[in-house]
């Protein structure tokens, strides 16, 4: 597709249970993010992958949380034993490294969490 | 310290009017970038516009334009004609660093909400 590709939309998770939310980058985008938005508030970085390697996991909030990309181009965040602080909308963006004057980041319609 | 800071947590405009939203940021790397974002009830974030701290000239895309003023450290947006569509949060953000250092993290602010009446 043309753009940044999340699912599912909607989650609703019964607390401790174990999530997997996806992101499908766009084509031939180097970068891929995941960043948490609590509501109303701003969006906040989780973690950073060029290709594969993920170069950047400052901000996951704790071991519960992991992502991966094992091929370079789909990632998946993995939140294990849910809890309730995790309800937020996952957002994850894509960008080509082209060290232009913008380095333009483009984002998913998230998907959004609800730990019950 | 907030890095990046929208002091309107709303604000009302009438179509076809002009609206100004504010942003101030807080950095002392003399290369960074600051980007500004559409959030409509989707919740996509839809990218409108950046400018560089080297620019000389303010960024403009459409009918959006970039208010940059360095020594102020604002960084404000500017939409004219409003459309009702405009309507949603809008958030200003903040990458520190040299692109060509492919540092890649967004500092957002909290945002503001904009409501575009008939």
């Amino acid at each position: 597709g043309a753009g940044v590709s999340q699912s599912p939309r909607y989650k609703v998770a019964k607390r401790g249970q174990d999530v997997a939310l996806r992101c499908d980058p766009i084509s031939g985008h180097v970068s891929l993010f995941w960043y948490q938005q609590a509501l109303g508030q701003g969006p906040e970085f989780l973690t950073y992958f060029q290709n594969e390697a993920q170069l950047d996991k400052s901000g996951l909030p704790s071991d519960r949380f992991f992502a991966e990309r094992p091929e370079g181009s789909v990632s998946t965040l993995k939140i294990q034993r849910t809890q309730q602080e995790d309800s937020a909308v996952y957002l994850c963006a894509s960008s080509f490294l082209t060290g232009g004057p913008g380095n333009t980041i483009y984002f998913g319609e998230g998907s959004w969490l609800t730990v019950v | 310290a907030q890095k990046i800071t929208q002091t309107q947590p709303g604000m009302f405009v009438q179509e076809k009017e002009a609206v100004t939203l504010d942003c101030t940021y807080d950095t002392s790397d003399p290369s960074y970038g600051l980007f500004w974002y559409k959030q409509p009830s989707s919740g996509e974030m839809i990218f409108l516009i950046y400018q560089g701290s080297y620019d000389q000239q303010n960024a403009t895309e459409g009918r959006y334009s970039l208010n940059f003023q360095k020594a102020r450290k604002s960084a404000n947006l500017v939409i004219s004609a409003s459309q009702l569509g405009d309507s949603a949060m809008y958030f200003c953000a903040m990458r520190e660093g040299r692109v060509e250092r492919s540092n890649y993290k967004l500092t957002f602010g909290k945002g503001t909400l904009l409501t575009v009446n008939p």
